[in-house]
């Protein structure tokens, strides 16, 4: 079956850190995957991607690339501020999928101090 | 653009009255979904929609959770009746998909409901 599993948080860094949070999935085919990001009292948002094997996912500082061979899609940051405190969740599309379902992890809570 | 819109953003209610949560998709978007978040069970899909035509329901959780898409542009999940437990944000969220499609889904801002 399809599913993500992220990093137990929450992370706790002080400001101007080096972020990672780790994800790591299973599916069958080839994935789309993905970067969401919840700040408080808000939606989730998407905040990178990745469609195949390779491909880096950037936006706002955050990168991601896609391991097919560790089936992995690690998010870092090279030095995270206060307001990147938020919920971030790894996502998959599985690529035998047309409907656009997504599949979640359990979310990695991040928490910046100055 | 008008993003994803929920009505409404809060709502409180007593146990055993029914609440209706509604959700505008983006225009041009042919999927739907509702999600519901707690603290305890994290983000849940509940149900999906594509081309407004119900394509997996098995995340709701009982016979007391219903949810309709009439038109492209409007959707509603519907509790009835209420208990406690639903207290939770539930979010509406909407993509796009096909052949040239992202499929990246777009999230309203929520509605949390508390039923006392």
């Amino acid at each position: 079956g399809n599913s993500v599993t992220q990093m137990e948080g929450p992370v706790t860094l002080s400001e101007e850190a080096f972020l990672t949070i780790n994800c790591t999935y299973t599916a069958t085919g080839y994935p789309s995957l993905f970067w969401y990001v919840q700040y408080p009292g808000e939606g989730l948002q998407l905040l990178l991607k990745a469609t195949k094997a390779d491909d880096k996912g950037s936006n706002k500082g955050f990168e991601a690339t896609y391991r097919k061979e560790t089936t992995s899609f690690h998010l870092e940051k090279g030095s995270v501020q206060v307001s990147d405190s938020a919920v971030y969740f790894c996502a998959l599309r599985p690529g035998s999928s047309n409907t656009g379902k997504l599949i979640f992890g359990q979310g990695t809570t991040l928490q910046v101090k100055p | 653009d008008a993003g994803v819109i929920q009505s409404p953003r809060h709502e409180v209610t007593e146990m055993g009255q029914e609440v209706t949560l509604r959700c505008k998709p983006i225009s041009g978007h042919n999927s739907l979904f509702w999600y519901r978040q707690t603290m305890m069970r994290g983000l849940e899909l509940l149900i999906y929609f594509n081309n407004n035509v119900p394509i997996d329901d098995s995340g709701m959780p009982e016979d007391r959770f219903s949810a309709k898409m009439p038109n492209a542009s409007f959707s509603t999940l519907k509790i009835q009746p209420s208990e406690p437990r639903d207290s939770a944000v539930y979010f509406c969220a909407s993509s796009s998909a096909g052949e040239k499609s992202s499929y990246e889904q777009y999230f309203g801002p929520g509605t949390r409901l508390t039923v006392t």
